[in-house]
């Protein structure tokens, strides 16, 4: 059973681009929903949160939004670099406890 | 370093024995979280603490899976008679209770051969 699915699965894009990650959920009773980076073989690195009260979250190049009506949030990145280059996760979290998470888009910024 | 800190960072083991992982999660963090996360597949739930307290297993954690944490401190998950289908990137997690967002260890990459 998917309940986060993020599209597109790769993405691979020239220095400069703005770009749009797109993460999609099917359970409307969500706490908050979070964005993570995670380097090849690494741990995750919080991006940025947003509280389901909340409309969106910005920091520096990246800006999340969450429509929870919808069931959809995004991830907006400005002026894409090559140390963009990772792995994106979208997760929600269920009331109080544990973190449901999408299969990830893989994003590569060509130099 | 006042992350959540996991050993050991890899680990590779033959097929049938035993192997234990370590999580220190932040200090004052009284919720801690196990999840797996297989190739190309992102991290799924394996269970939880609240202090000492083991409040939620998944379905995933069969019975070869066992996860302690005595003194609501730093947590360990054992697997027993490993299999193939256990190699994975097992990541530790922890917040406070009443704050929202969870902060993610480095991982243990499992290797089972």
């Amino acid at each position: 059973k998917q309940e986060v699915t993020q599209i597109p699965a790769a993405l691979s894009v020239p220095e400069g681009e703005n770009l749009v990650l797109n993460c999609s959920f099917t359970d409307s009773a969500i706490y908050n929903l979070q964005w993570f980076r995670q380097d090849p073989g690494k741990g995750l690195t919080s991006l940025l949160l947003i509280q389901s009260s909340q409309r969106e979250q910005t920091s520096g190049r990246l800006n999340a939004s969450l429509d929870k009506s919808s069931g959809r949030s995004t991830l907006y990145i400005a002026a894409s670099q090559p140390g963009d280059s990772a792995t994106y996760l979208c997760a929600y979290m269920e009331y109080g406890n544990k973190l449901v998470f999408g299969a990830g888009t893989i994003l590569r910024v060509k130099s | 370093d006042t992350g959540v800190s996991q050993d050991p960072r890899h680990k590779i083991t033959k097929r049938g024995q035993n192997v234990t992982f370590r999580c220190d999660p932040i200090s004052e963090h009284n919720r801690l979280y196990w999840y797996r996360q297989t190739l190309g597949q992102g991290p799924e739930f394996l269970t939880y603490f609240q202090n000492e307290a083991q409040l939620e297993k998944s379905r995933l954690l069969s019975d070869r899976f066992s996860a302690e944490r005595p003194k609501g401190s730093f947590s360990t998950l054992e697997i027993q008679r490993t299999e193939q289908g256990d190699s994975a990137m097992y990541l530790c997690a922890s917040r406070r209770t009443g704050d929202t967002e969870a902060f993610f260890g480095q991982g243990t990459r499992l290797t089972v051969v």
